[in-house]
C-alpha cells in the first residue's frame, strides 16, 4: 500500500521561501500523476499543482510563477518550491496520488507566512 | 480561478438519505464528471467516487455518484454517525488546464 509523507513547512515570513517534500513508500507507479493541494485553517480544499506521469505540469493561477513543483521518479519524491510566499499562502499542503482521481493523500505538511 | 459551488450546509437524519450536489460548467462537471472526498475533522482527504460513480475499492455501497449536465451529485443512504464530516467535489476544468474544488458541504447527522 503506497504511503505519502510531506516535510518541509514551517514558519517563514513574508516573501520568504520553502521547499516542500513528498515522499512515496510502498507501490508507485511513474505513470501516476501527483499533486499539491492546500488547505488553510477552517477553510476547504485548493488545488495548487499537479506534474502527471508523462511529465507535464499544471499551476492554480494564484501559483504561477512563484510555486515549482518537480518529481524524482528515481526517489519517488514529489517536492514543491515555493517562492515570494504571503500570508495568504499559510495552509496545510498536502501531496496526492491520482491513479483515478485524488487516491492517496499524506498526512500533510503546516506553511505559516507570518512576520 | 473560477471553483465548483456546493450548498455549505446539510443535515438529516439518522438511517436517512442524504444527496449533496456540486454544480460546475461545461468546462469541467459538464465534461470530464466530478470525483466526491469526505474529510473528518483533523484528517486528509479520502476519495469516495471519481468520474461520477466509480467506488475506489473499500469505500461502501451506501455512497453513490451521478451526474445531470454540468451538475454532480453525492447520495448518502443510510445515514450513520460516522457520514458526519465535510464532503468536497473535484473537477479537472480543461478551460482552465487545471483541477477545481467545491467549497465543501458540511453534512450533520442529527
Amino acid at each position: 500500500e503506497v504511503q505519502l509523507v510531506e516535510s518541509g513547512g514551517g514558519v517563514v515570513q513574508p516573501g520568504g521561501s520553502l521547499r516542500l517534500s513528498c515522499a512515496a513508500s510502498g507501490f508507485t507507479s511513474d505513470d501516476s500523476a501527483m499533486h499539491w493541494v492546500r488547505q488553510a485553517p477552517g477553510k476547504g480544499l485548493e488545488w495548487v499543482s499537479v506534474v502527471g506521469g508523462d511529465g507535464n505540469i499544471f499551476y492554480a493561477d494564484s501559483m504561477k510563477g512563484r510555486f515549482t513543483i518537480s518529481r524524482d521518479n528515481s526517489k519517488n519524491s514529489l517536492y514543491l518550491e515555493m517562492n515570494n510566499l504571503r500570508t495568504e499562502d499559510t495552509a496545510l499542503y498536502y501531496c496526492a496520488e491520482e491513479n483515478d482521481a485524488f487516491d492517496i493523500w499524506g498526512q500533510g505538511t503546516m506553511v505559516t507566512v507570518s512576520s | 480561478q473560477a471553483g465548483l459551488t456546493q450548498p455549505p450546509s446539510v443535515s438529516k437524519g439518522l438511517r436517512q438519505t442524504a444527496t449533496l450536489t456540486c454544480t460546475g460548467n461545461s468546462n469541467n462537471i459538464g465534461n470530464q464528471g466530478a470525483a466526491w472526498l469526505q474529510q473528518h475533522q483533523g484528517h486528509p482527504p479520502k476519495l469516495l467516487s471519481y468520474r461520477n460513480n466509480n467506488r475506489p475499492s473499500g469505500i461502501s455501497e451506501r455512497f453513490s455518484a451521478s451526474r445531470s449536465g454540468n451538475t454532480a451529485s453525492l447520495t448518502i443512504t443510510g445515514l450513520q454517525p460516522e457520514d458526519e464530516a465535510d464532503y468536497y467535489c473535484s473537477a479537472w476544468d480543461s478551460s482552465l488546464s487545471a483541477w477545481v474544488f467545491g467549497g465543501g458541504t458540511k453534512l450533520t447527522v442529527l
